[in-house]
């Protein structure tokens, strides 16, 4: 299967642990992008790459939020000191830059984080 | 900013009905319009989108045209079937990068 992947699928953490999430985006796509999605709502854009470097930011909820992606290919987004409210699907999506190639984001599976 | 409203579900419908999920838009440009699918267990899935005005995207059996005149990307599908039972996500894009969503509209489909 050459889709989205994401790890861990699931998470369940104590208030106030960090967690890290990784995404592993489909191979020819040179973006990357990470969303939230509560319950009962559409997913909501938190920041994304292109290649390496990290081109909007500013959508990330709060400055426990951060995202990296090293070498322009794999994705981890870290929540420092997690806060119940922090509970969600984080999802992942990739596509090319150009509509000439397909713009089309593929989704993965998503990570449900629960934050007791 | 950018938003889309969608009509609030659940919608529940028998099989071989017609489905509207109505879906209007805010967007300071010009902006794609996108109709996504989330199966029960699955990821989220593209259906069908349109770029330009007068445009309609389609996709097994689904139809949505995009209307500026009134910020509209209607879905609809003219008989529809049990196993099309999922959340249908409206969205927007302006300049190829993020994607703006509605908050969804179950559709329940009964025998």
């Amino acid at each position: 299967d050459t889709g989205v992947s994401q790890d861990p699928r699931h998470k369940i953490t104590k208030r106030g642990q960090n967690v890290t999430f990784r995404c592993d985006p489909i191979s020819e796509h040179n973006r990357l992008y990470w969303y939230r999605q509560t319950l009962g709502q559409g997913p909501e854009f938190l920041t994304y790459f292109q290649n390496e470097a990290q081109l909007e930011k500013s959508r990330l909820l709060s400055d426990r939020f951060s995202a990296e992606r090293p070498k322009g290919s794999f994705s981890t987004l870290e929540i420092q000191r997690t806060e119940q409210g922090d509970s969600a699907m984080y999802l992942c999506a990739s596509s090319f830059s150009r509509e000439g190639l397909g713009f089309r984001q593929f989704f993965g599976p998503g990570t449900r984080l629960t934050v007791l | 900013g950018d938003s889309v409203t969608q009509m609030e579900g659940p919608v529940t419908l028998s099989e071989e009905a017609f489905l509207t999920i109505n879906c209007t838009y805010t967007a300071t440009g010009y902006p794609s319009l996108f109709w996504y699918v989330q199966y029960p267990g699955e990821g989220l899935q593209l259906l069908l989108k349109a770029t330009k005005a007068d445009d309609k995207g389609s996709n097994k059996g689904f139809e949505a045209t995009y209307r500026k005149e009134t910020t509209s990307f209607h879905l609809e599908k003219g008989s529809v079937q049990v196993s099309d039972s999922a959340v249908y996500f409206c969205a927007l894009s302006e300049g190829y990068s993020t994607l703006t969503f509605g908050k969804g509209t179950m559709l329940l489909v009964s025998p």
